[in-house]
């Protein structure tokens, strides 16, 4: 069975500092691993995915994860946080599961953007 | 296009009524799903069309009924609801109609539905 764990609910920083939304995730087999961002009243929007290729995947609006297998780790990051990243971001594993494409959702991080 | 189109974006509801909901992808992608979320939580999965055909049922209440008419649209129907039915209704879409990998969703903006 696979899950998704993101470690912190809400996550507050400062305009122009570093963003860090941290992400585990378990896997019986090979996962793709996604970020999604969802801005209030949106649907998701997909920010980045890693699908066994580079370790480092580089997303939309500045954002990279880096897969970190040993660690079962998929964090998200951004050098220097905008006002406009402020929203809910979701960590999501897919893999196939009898025969189907399995998703499951992590809880979600809100990312709050102080100025 | 690379878009999913979700409509009506807002639809209020009384208990008896019959509504439906409506989604629609010119990507060419022959999965598509439907999902549900309520207030500050995740989306939970309801439904998912591969090829046209329902093949996954998330023991999701009969007065939810989906519809897949043809590889582009995807209905769902409603029928005497529940205020606790009140959430974002969320249509995704992916290329890889499962069997074949694990390839992104494309999410419409959702339908909010509010329930009275």
């Amino acid at each position: 069975a696979q899950s998704v764990t993101q470690l912190d609910s809400h996550v507050s920083v400062s305009e122009g500092t570093p963003v860090l939304l941290r992400c585990n995730y378990s896997s019986s087999y090979s996962p793709s691993l996604f970020w999604y961002v969802q801005h209030p009243n949106k649907g998701l929007q997909l920010l980045l995915k890693y699908t066994s290729a580079a370790t480092l995947v580089k997303g939309i609006n500045g954002f990279e994860a880096e897969f970190k297998k040993s660690e079962t780790s998929f964090h998200l990051t951004k050098p220097s946080a905008h006002m406009s990243d402020a929203a809910e971001y979701f960590c999501v594993v897919s893999d196939l599961s009898g025969g189907y494409q399995k998703v499951t959702f992590g809880i979600g991080t809100k990312l709050q953007v102080i100025p | 296009d690379t878009e999913v189109t979700q409509t009506p974006k807002h639809l209020v509801m009384g208990m008896t009524n019959k509504k439906s909901l409506k989604c629609e992808q010119h990507m060419g992608h022959r999965a598509m799903y439907w999902y549900k979320q309520k207030a500050k939580k995740p989306p939970e999965l309801m439904f998912v069309y591969s090829y046209e055909k329902l093949s996954i049922n998330e023991s999701v209440p009969s007065r939810f009924s989906p519809e897949c008419p043809n590889s582009s649209l995807l209905n769902l129907h409603l029928h005497a609801l529940q205020p606790e039915d009140s959430a974002l209704y969320l249509c995704a879409s992916s290329r890889l109609a499962a069997l074949r990998g694990t390839g992104e969703l494309f999410f419409g903006e959702g339908s909010r539905l509010t329930v009275l």
